[in-house]
């Protein structure tokens, strides 16, 4: 079966701590993982994918498949992170690609 | 550019009513979808198109319909309203499975 699991809901750390939200996947095949953000008043938007290996505003993920996980870091956090993080993963199924989403982690980020 | 449009933001309805989510895009996206997302829960896949004229269900889709006449448009309609539909809800775009392009949200309350 294919699942996403975020393990902690709240994440709260103290500006320029470091940061790491973690991303466990089940799937049978190559997957493709994602972490999507959501800001206060703003809508769900796409963070990093692990394919670009990029680094966005400070935030990195490294795809490891030996423990099937996609931790997102970030070495200092800034009080502008404070969002919902969400971990995704697409895969196929049923022929067509689909995008299944984790039950996100609230990041807060405290002066 | 205007991306992904939802309407209505904010909606109240009876126990029993019926309503129709609205959602279009202008990115010329074959793929579009439909989550919803539950007060500390992920997002959760209801319907999913991959082109004009096809639809299909995703994780949790009794109680809803939806249909994709044009590629543009994938309007989602709840046609008798139960409190458990209480939710935030997403449409979502992508081009072939590919980064997916959320709207703002539609805030539903049943009572």
């Amino acid at each position: 079966a294919q699942r996403v699991t975020q393990p902690e809901k709240l994440l709260s750390v103290f500006k320029g701590a470091p940061v790491e939200l973690k991303c466990n996947y089940s799937y049978s095949g190559s997957p493709e993982l994602f972490w999507y953000v959501q800001y206060s008043r703003q809508r769900l938007q796409l963070l990093l994918r692990h394919i670009s290996r990029e680094s966005i505003k400070g935030f990195t993920a490294d795809l490891n498949k030996g423990e099937t996980s996609f931790h997102l870091k970030k070495p200092f956090a800034q009080e502008e992170d404070s969002a919902m993080y969400y971990c995704a993963l697409r895969g196929l199924s049923g022929g067509y690609n689909k995008l299944i989403f984790g039950a996100g982690t609230r990041l807060a980020v405290h002066p | 550019n205007a991306g992904v449009t939802q309407t209505p933001k904010f909606r109240i309805l009876k126990i029993g009513q019926s309503m129709t989510l609205q959602c279009a895009q202008d990115m010329n996206h074959n793929y579009m979808y439909w989550y919803r997302q539950d007060p500390g829960m992920g997002l959760k896949l209801i319907y999913y198109s991959v082109g004009a004229g096809i639809t299909d269900k995703g994780e949790v889709p009794n109680g809803y319909n939806v249909s994709r006449s044009t590629t543009e448009d994938f309007p989602l309609r709840l046609e008798l309203a139960a409190p458990s539909q209480t939710s935030v809800y997403f449409c979502a775009s992508s081009l072939s499975g590919n980064t997916i392009y959320f709207g703002e949200g539609s805030w539903l309350t049943v009572v």
